[in-house]
C-alpha cells in the first residue's frame, strides 16, 4: 500500500506549457505538503493544506497554485513553465497534532526544455 | 536566511566506522528535531526524531544527541554499512506550525 502516491514520476515539458502535479494520501493525515528540491538538493516547503485550507504559501511564484479537492488529495498546478522550475517536486502529508512526522512520496522529477 | 544549517556536505566512512553529522538551528521557537534519510530518485523517509526534552535518543544504530544550551542536534550512524549510503537532512519544525525546516543535506558514502 502507497502511503503518498504522487503522478506522474516523471515530466519533461516545453517552457511556457501549463502542467499539473497529482498527489494523494491514504493514511488518513490532516495536512498536506508541497516541496520543492533544486539541483542542489535543497529541501524546501512550498504550500501546507489542513483539511483543505491552505496554511502555509511560502514565498511561490502565483504560477503555482495548488488545489485540495478533498483532505487527501492536493494537486499543484504550473502555469507557465520556466527553465527555473525544473526540480523534482515532493508532496507529503502529517497529522497536525502528535509527532508532526511527515510521510513523503516518491517525488515528480520535472524538467522544463 | 539559513535557520538549520547543517555540516559536513559530504561524507565519507569505511564500513563498521562511526558516521557523525551535525546540525545548528537558530529559532529557540523549533521544538520537534526529526532526521530524514533520501536514497537517489525516492522520496525522504523519517529516520529517527528528537524533542528538546531529552538530551539523547537511541533507535538501533541511530542515536541523535541533542544540546538544547547550544541549539545544536547531531546525527551518530554506529556500525556504518554501505546500505546506509544516503543524503541525510536535519529538520526542525514548531508545535502549531508542522512546516519541516530541512538542512543542506549531507551525502554519506560507506566504502567497503
Amino acid at each position: 500500500d502507497t502511503a503518498v502516491s504522487q503522478t506522474p514520476k516523471y515530466l519533461v515539458t516545453q517552457m511556457g506549457n501549463d502542467k499539473s502535479i497529482k498527489c494523494e494520501q491514504n493514511l488518513g493525515h490532516d495536512t498536506m505538503y508541497w516541496y520543492k528540491q533544486d539541483s542542489k538538493k535543497f529541501l524546501k516547503i512550498m504550500f501546507s493544506y489542513n483539511n483543505k485550507e491552505l496554511i502555509i504559501n511560502e514565498t511561490v511564484p502565483n504560477r503555482f497554485s495548488p488545489k485540495s479537492p478533498d483532505k487527501a488529495h492536493l494537486n499543484l498546478h504550473i502555469n507557465s513553465l520556466e527553465l527555473g522550475d525544473s526540480a523534482v517536486y515532493f508532496c507529503a502529508s502529517s497529522q497536525v497534532a502528535g509527532s508532526a512526522r511527515a510521510f513523503f512520496g516518491q517525488g515528480t522529477r520535472l524538467t522544463v526544455v | 536566511q539559513q535557520q538549520v544549517k547543517q555540516s559536513p556536505q559530504s561524507l565519507i566512512v569505511q564500513k563498521g566506522g562511526i558516521s557523525i553529522i551535525n546540525c545548528a538551528y537558530e529559532n529557540t521557537a523549533f521544538d520537534y528535531f526529526p532526521w530524514y534519510q533520501q536514497f537517489p530518485g525516492k522520496g525522504p523517509a523519517l529516520l529517527i526524531a528528537i524533542r528538546p526534552d531529552v538530551s539523547e535518543k537511541k533507535e538501533g544504530r541511530f542515536t541523535i544527541s541533542f544540546n538544547k544550551s547550544a541549539k545544536q542536534f547531531s546525527l551518530h550512524i554506529m556500525d556504518s554499512q554501505p546500505g546506509d549510503s544516503a543524503t541525510y537532512f536535519c529538520a526542525a519544525s514548531m508545535t502549531g506550525n508542522e512546516k519541516l525546516t530541512f538542512g543542506t543535506g549531507t551525502r554519506l558514502t560507506i566504502i567497503p
